[in-house]
């Protein structure tokens, strides 16, 4: 149990254009879901937290505006890239929590992003 | 205060040797210490997760060694396989975020 996906596994698009990746928590509903970024060969970096129905919580030096979330269920999140440029290009991951599971993230496969 | 210091950067290992992996955290208020195997291209998965309130946990070949005076956590993989060749994350959190520790690349020789 506990199984997160993401949609698409790959992406490219081109600059400027805005792209979305979609979040889902397949068997259980989700009471918290956060995005990441992570760059070849270097860590995750928490980019925002959300819940559904409220806005989301974004971290430090992250943009509002260019990394949209939706969180419209308590099992589908969705983040779009805006007016992507190729310095967005990024591995982006999300994961969720389920209740009564505690602190505990379950990580989705990820997305690879390129933008040319 | 938000920082998760990992070492080594990377490790090699010898086929049925001990990989240990190190990390330190400085905020107090953490309680919830996982550690994350993630394959190259891939999701990061969760290994083995330690609280607080214990010094040590053990799942299969996986161990977690916790020093809470010390703020610093470990984990030992026993028994080293090539099938453990990944890199490894350590975190540190709360109900509230996960802050990632930046990584071991293991590599185990036969």
């Amino acid at each position: 149990g506990a199984v997160v996906s993401q949609h698409p596994s790959r992406v490219i698009c081109k600059s400027g254009t805005s792209v979305k990746i979609e979040c889902r928590s397949l068997d259980f509903q989700a009471t918290t879901m956060f995005w990441y970024r992570q760059f070849p060969k270097k860590s995750l970096m928490l980019m925002a937290t959300s819940n559904e129905g409220s806005k989301a919580t974004y971290e430090q030096g992250v943009e509002k505006d260019k990394f949209l979330i939706n969180h419209a269920s308590l099992t589908l999140s969705t983040l779009t890239v805006t007016s992507a440029h190729p310095e967005d290009s990024s591995f982006y991951i999300c994961s969720a929590t389920r209740q009564g599971d505690g602190n505990e993230q379950y990580f989705g496969p990820g997305t690879r992003l390129t933008v040319t | 205060q938000q920082q998760v210091k990992q070492s080594p950067q990377s490790l090699i290992v010898q086929k049925g040797g001990i990989s240990i992996i190190n990390c330190a955290y400085e905020n107090t208020a953490f309680d919830y210490f996982p550690w994350y195997q993630q394959f190259p291209g891939k999701g990061p998965a969760l290994l083995i997760a330690i609280r607080p309130d214990v010094s040590e946990k053990k799942e299969g070949r996986f161990t977690i060694s916790f020093n809470k005076s010390a703020k610093q956590f470990s984990l030992h993989i026993m028994d080293s396989q090539p099938g453990d060749s990944a890199t490894y994350f350590c975190a540190a959190g709360d109900t509230d975020k996960l802050i990632f520790g930046t990584g071991t690349r293991l590599q185990v020789f036969p």
